[in-house]
């Protein structure tokens, strides 16, 4: 069983729609982090958040953690071809070093 | 480019060899994490090393040991391979081990095990 369960696993959406990706957990995490993947290459990092109800955007990239900090969202708005990849969230719990992520979400962005 | 150098970029071996997989971490960073990604288990986390010291063990199978050297190096000895440590293997730096853990990866090492 995952610690963080990403929803949808599969997204595929025409260029200019918006798109949301949903990580979500019973466990209360520390920090969160979201990483794109592209096929064979590692993952990079897109951004971190810390605080519950935290709001961060980057471009047409906004993050949300959840007050509880249980939950988090990733929404791309006017999504282009480039946005393409796999999407992971992370997480580490309180008092751990790891980071356990999700399974990921695979973003398809047709032109 | 994240700053974490691995190598190599891809190995190819038979079951039963013994492979060694090599981590730069970014200049500064202290921790060294090791990850496997496999399609059917996802990115999954092995160990973590801190400056030199084993820091947090996650599901790294007794055939497989790693080490950080004096200058925060680090390999990844993987032994007895099975067909099914086929994966790809990412080395991850960050700055401490605290809290945002923010971690930074490298391109990866494709092994194939035939």
């Amino acid at each position: 069983t995952q610690l963080l369960e990403q929803s949808p696993q599969f997204l595929s959406i025409q260029e200019g729609e918006n798109l949301t990706v949903y990580c979500n957990s019973s466990s209360v995490f520390s920090s969160l982090q979201w990483y794109r993947q592209e096929p064979g290459e590692g993952p990079v990092l897109l951004v971190t958040v810390v605080t519950g109800g935290e709001v961060k955007k980057l471009k047409r990239l906004t993050f949300q953690f959840g007050d509880a900090r249980k939950d988090s969202s990733l929404h791309i708005t006017a999504a282009q071809p480039g946005d393409t990849g796999l999407y992971l969230c992370a997480g580490s719990l309180s008092n751990d070093y790891k980071l356990s992520f999700g399974a990921g979400t695979t973003v398809t962005v047709r032109a | 480019d994240s700053g974490v150098t691995q190598t190599p970029k891809h190995l190819i071996t038979a079951t039963g060899q013994r492979v060694t997989l090599r981590c730069s971490p970014r200049s500064g960073d202290l921790s060294v994490y090791w990850y496997q990604q496999s399609l059917d288990q996802g990115l999954q986390f092995l160990i973590q090393y801190y400056n030199g010291e084993e820091r947090a063990k996650g599901n790294i199978l007794e055939r497989f040991s790693a080490q950080q050297f004096p200058d925060l190096h680090s390999e990844l000895n993987l032994s007895s391979l099975e067909l099914g440590d086929s994966a790809l293997y990412f080395c991850a730096s960050s700055a401490t081990s605290g809290r945002s853990n923010e971690q930074f990866f490298g391109p990866g090492t494709r092994l194939t095990v035939l």
